[in-house]
């Protein structure tokens, strides 16, 4: 089936840093979207991306839909302490499968002590 | 707006022992989702309802495994009987449309088999 590979599993960040994360895969799909997980919460929407190329912010996070429809990135500008929490990516192939989407691993973002 | 409302929040059982968790949609999303989260992992799919129907529940594992959701707004999720490899976070979500996979998870069952 479908997989979707986080890049990096974990990161330390310091207060002001600006971070990038990735997620890949080997099938395409047109939607990409990424969530954040807080502990003891569910994810939480941040970003959905519908078109290859598109570029979208939502405050300091910004993220691709990459042109090959196989990847996609997050950046997180002038990271702060409430950055801490696990990335998700999320890919989505419409009207194959019913709609599945499908989640990568997560990226860990950590405060450096 | 309230949102999806999950329960227990937390479960600690015997292998072989059945559980339930329950999940309330938001008002007005047709399509509810369980996933199941292992520790350190991301989400996987076990079912997905458009109403009443359960149109996707080829990672349901149905021996074990059963969900209902009679009237088309909460639903159940049932195991019986538990095993230790089930011990993990069980999350609820609905979504007004399936095509933009903008779903909303609730806070999740967290299931410890012991």
């Amino acid at each position: 089936g479908q997989q979707l590979n986080q890049s990096p599993q974990s990161m330390f960040i310091q207060e002001g840093e600006d971070v990038s994360m990735n997620c890949t895969s080997s099938s395409i799909f047109n939607t990409w979207l990424w969530y954040k997980q807080e502990p003891g919460e569910g994810p939480v929407l941040l970003i959905a991306l519908y078109k290859a190329g598109e570029l979208t912010s939502n405050g300091r996070l910004t993220a691709q839909f990459g042109i090959t429809r196989k990847d996609s990135f997050l950046n997180i500008s002038a990271s702060i302490p409430s950055d801490v929490g696990i990335y998700f990516c999320a890919g989505q192939l419409i009207k194959a499968a019913g709609n599945k989407l499908t989640f990568g691993g997560g990226t860990r973002v950590l405060v450096k002590p | 707006e309230a949102g999806v409302v999950q329960s227990p929040r937390y479960k600690i059982i015997e292998k072989k022992q059945p559980v339930a968790f329950w999940c309330n949609p938001i008002s007005g999303h047709n399509t509810l989702y369980w996933y199941r989260q292992n520790l350190g992992q991301g989400p996987e799919l076990l079912i997905r309802y458009e109403n009443e129907e359960a149109v996707d529940d080829s990672q349901l594992p149905k021996d074990r495994f059963s969900a209902e959701r009679l009237k088309g707004v909460d639903s159940t999720l049932k195991i019986q009987p538990a095993e230790l490899g089930d011990s993990a976070v069980y999350l609820c979500a609905s979504s007004l449309k399936t095509s933009t996979g903008e779903l909303f998870f609730g806070e999740g069952s967290r299931l410890t088999v012991l």
